[in-house]
């Protein structure tokens, strides 16, 4: 079974420009979640969607941060203008999970670790 | 707040020695928490989860131990190999629906 697909892996830019990162998940699974993850940290949860609904955005920084999951499949996360302190790994993660009891385990895809110059 | 740390920022063990990972979370209404794995430039890997009801669960050659009564969670790795070296988190799942929130993580290293 093909696992959780990111990309791309690596990206440097400089301050105010954009970014986009792309994420695949496991077929069939319902939920999709993208993570930040600051050198020496554990990952913190930027948004999470079931099928292409948001579940939990309460920590995504709107002002610069967006994402979609168009058709409840592939997502994309845009950051625009990039800031210094947006450098970091942005993974994707993907369950099976329908919205009923605990999401049980996430899988994680390999990350996008973006330097913003 | 709901977060959950780690006690020790590293650890250093021996091969073939016993490695116990802690963790302390702050949710009381936890109730399923996960470990996972993390190697340089990867993702993190699913390594075993618990659920409230119950205090401790084996994989192969790990434990997974919760007191729900200090809220604290621990790892404990059997026969540490140089390839268990990574850093480890451990997860909570605090409301049901919700996403997992991570602790900080504990870099484990294993010298052969």
């Amino acid at each position: 079974e093909a696992g959780v697909a990111q990309s791309p892996r690596y990206k440097i830019i400089e301050k105010r420009q954009s970014v986009a990162f792309w994420c695949n998940p496991i077929s069939g699974h319902a939920t999709l979640y993208w993570y930040q993850q600051i050198l020496g940290q554990g990952p913190k949860l930027l948004i999470q969607f079931q099928n292409n609904g948001v579940v939990d955005d309460s920590q995504l920084p709107k002002d610069r941060f967006s994402a979609e999951r168009l058709k409840g499949v592939d997502s994309t996360l845009k950051i625009q203008p990039a800031k210094l302190e947006d450098s970091a790994v942005y993974l994707c993660a993907s369950s099976p999970y329908r919205g009923r009891g605990n999401t049980g385990e996430l899988f994680f895809g390999e990350g996008s670790r973006l330097t913003v110059l | 707040g709901e977060s959950v740390g780690l006690h020790l920022p590293t650890l250093s063990v021996q091969e073939g020695d016993n490695s116990i990972i802690n963790c302390a979370y702050s949710n009381s209404a936890s109730d399923y928490f996960i470990w996972y794995k993390q190697e340089s430039g990867k993702g993190p890997q699913f390594i075993i989860d618990i659920r409230s009801n119950m205090d401790k669960r084996q994989g192969q050659r790990v434990t997974v131990l919760l007191n729900k009564t200090v809220k604290h969670l621990s790892l404990q790795i059997a026969a540490t190999q140089p390839g268990d070296s990574a850093v480890y988190f451990c997860a909570e799942n605090g409301q049901a629906g919700t996403a997992l929130i991570f602790g900080k993580g504990t870099t484990l290293s294993v010298s052969s």
